[in-house]
């Protein structure tokens, strides 16, 4: 089974909207990370936001807000009023276990298209 | 602070030809790793290092090897490279800072092997 499943292959989204992209995530560890990174086109890996499983309340970093609904093993990125510069590919990732010693697991990412 | 940096940012190989990634980090974290990413897919973990001296393995470590004698530094080694391993290498950072994990990339080597 999939550790990481991200279900959006592609989203195409108006300027200014909000967005949405989902993430599921399969562990039996009570401790783990969550973790969302944006790739642009130019191909590097930027950080975006971190939820882990203890945190009580979902992750925020600006424009980016992390829906975490640990029952539903879910977590979800929100992105507010989306802008032209927020098109890429997002991924999800999940660390299992503390520290973070494990590395990361990813998900195969959701191509986000922000339209004028 | 400089974060990850890793070297090349390019490289094409023959088949059978070695060669090394380097990748170092300025941010004292214990936790260094690899990932590899071909085209359409996310990251898969190669090697990982938990500390200077300290190595495993991840998901795909056929064909790479790994070593850590410092914190910074956390070279990747193709001893004998082959056409599978065309792909996209990112080197990784972590920690656990104010009580919240934090894994930084860097800037990746995209690796044609002919």
């Amino acid at each position: 089974a999939q550790k990481i499943t991200q279900t959006q292959p592609g989203m195409f989204v108006q300027e200014k909207e909000a967005v949405t992209l989902d993430c599921t995530y399969d562990t039996s560890d009570p401790s783990y990370g969550l973790f969302w990174y944006k790739q642009p086109s130019s191909g590097e890996m930027i950080f975006l936001i971190y939820q882990g499983s203890y945190d009580q309340q979902n992750a925020t970093e600006g424009r980016y807000s992390l829906n975490f609904q640990k029952a539903r093993k879910s977590a979800n990125l929100v992105i507010s009023a989306s802008q032209l510069g927020d098109s890429a590919m997002y991924f999800c990732a999940m660390r299992e276990g503390g520290g973070g010693a494990d590395g990361l697991t990813f998900g195969k990412g959701t191509h986000l298209i922000i339209q004028p | 602070n400089a974060g990850v940096t890793q070297t090349p940012k390019f490289q094409v190989l023959k088949t059978g030809q070695s060669m090394t990634l380097q990748c170092a980090q300025d941010m004292n974290h214990e936790y260094m790793s690899w990932y590899r990413q071909d085209p359409g897919m996310g990251l898969r973990l190669i090697h990982y290092s938990v500390g200077a001296g300290i190595t495993d393995q991840g998901e795909v470590p056929n064909g790479y090897n790994v070593s850590r004698s410092t914190t910074e530094d956390f070279p990747l080694r193709l001893l004998s490279a082959a056409p599978s391993q065309t792909s996209v290498y990112f080197c990784a950072s972590s920690g656990r800072v104010g009580g919240r994990d934090e894994q930084f990339f860097g800037p990746g080597t995209r690796l044609t092997v002919l």
